[in-house]
């Protein structure tokens, strides 16, 4: 049972243009939210996170929104740049539980010129 | 700061073999992390620690064991390898628990034939 949902394997957007990431989530006790940027051969990092008592989170060009009542979060990268071409990683923390992060699938974004 | 390091990078082992992957922190932290990643699937968490000598169970332990004698070091071993354990394995290390981000190591490749 997949806690943790990215339900677009791949999205492709022009640079400039806005990139959405959609995540989907079951448990209701996760109390944050973080999104993960991966390039190939590197390890996950941090891009940005929202608590759960938030609806909205930015940070330069990209923003996190939190719907709880429909358990969906979202990332916008504005302007998409070629640079942001990598796999986005949903995570959400689960309270209480040594800050245990259950993790999406991953979505690859690529930005084209 | 070297942050969060991995040994060794690349690895392949036969079936049965034993290895130990390190996993070394730098940054102080108190948790640490080990994650597999598979092909069209998030990280799962295989064990964690909360602190020098003490680990605990993640989402999928089977077939591995952990050891944090030192602060900054927490080790991931294989007794008996199997082509399943064929992986990418991330470290993780965050602060404390009022702490929500975890720094990922580059990762360790490896096949079991």
């Amino acid at each position: 049972d997949q806690q943790v949902k990215q339900n677009s394997p791949s999205l492709s957007v022009q640079e400039g243009r806005i990139s959405i990431l959609n995540c989907d989530y079951t448990n209701s006790m996760f109390d944050y939210f973080l999104w993960y940027k991966k390039y190939p051969a590197e390890g996950p990092t941090f891009l940005i996170s929202i608590s759960s008592i938030k609806d909205k989170n930015e940070d330069g060009r990209f923003t996190v929104f939190l719907n709880k009542s429909a358990k969906h979060l979202s990332l916008h990268i504005v302007p998409s740049q070629p640079g942001d071409s990598a796999v986005y990683f949903c995570a959400a923390r689960s309270s209480g539980t040594a800050s245990k992060l259950t993790f999406g699938t991953g979505t690859r974004l690529q930005v084209t010129l | 700061n070297a942050g969060v390091t991995q040994t060794p990078k690349f690895r392949v082992l036969k079936t049965g073999q034993s290895m130990t992957l390190l996993c070394a922190q730098d940054m102080n932290h108190e948790y640490m992390y080990w994650y597999r990643q598979d092909p069209g699937m998030g990280l799962r968490l295989i064990h964690y620690s909360v602190g020098e000598g003490t680990t605990a169970k993640g989402e999928v332990p089977d077939g591995y064991n952990v050891s944090r004698l030192k602060k900054q070091n927490f080790l991931l071993g294989l007794e008996s390898a199997a082509p399943s354990q064929t992986s990418v394995y991330f470290c993780a290390s965050m602060l404390t628990s009022g702490s929500h981000e975890q720094f990922f190591g580059p990762g360790t490749r490896l096949t079991v034939l």
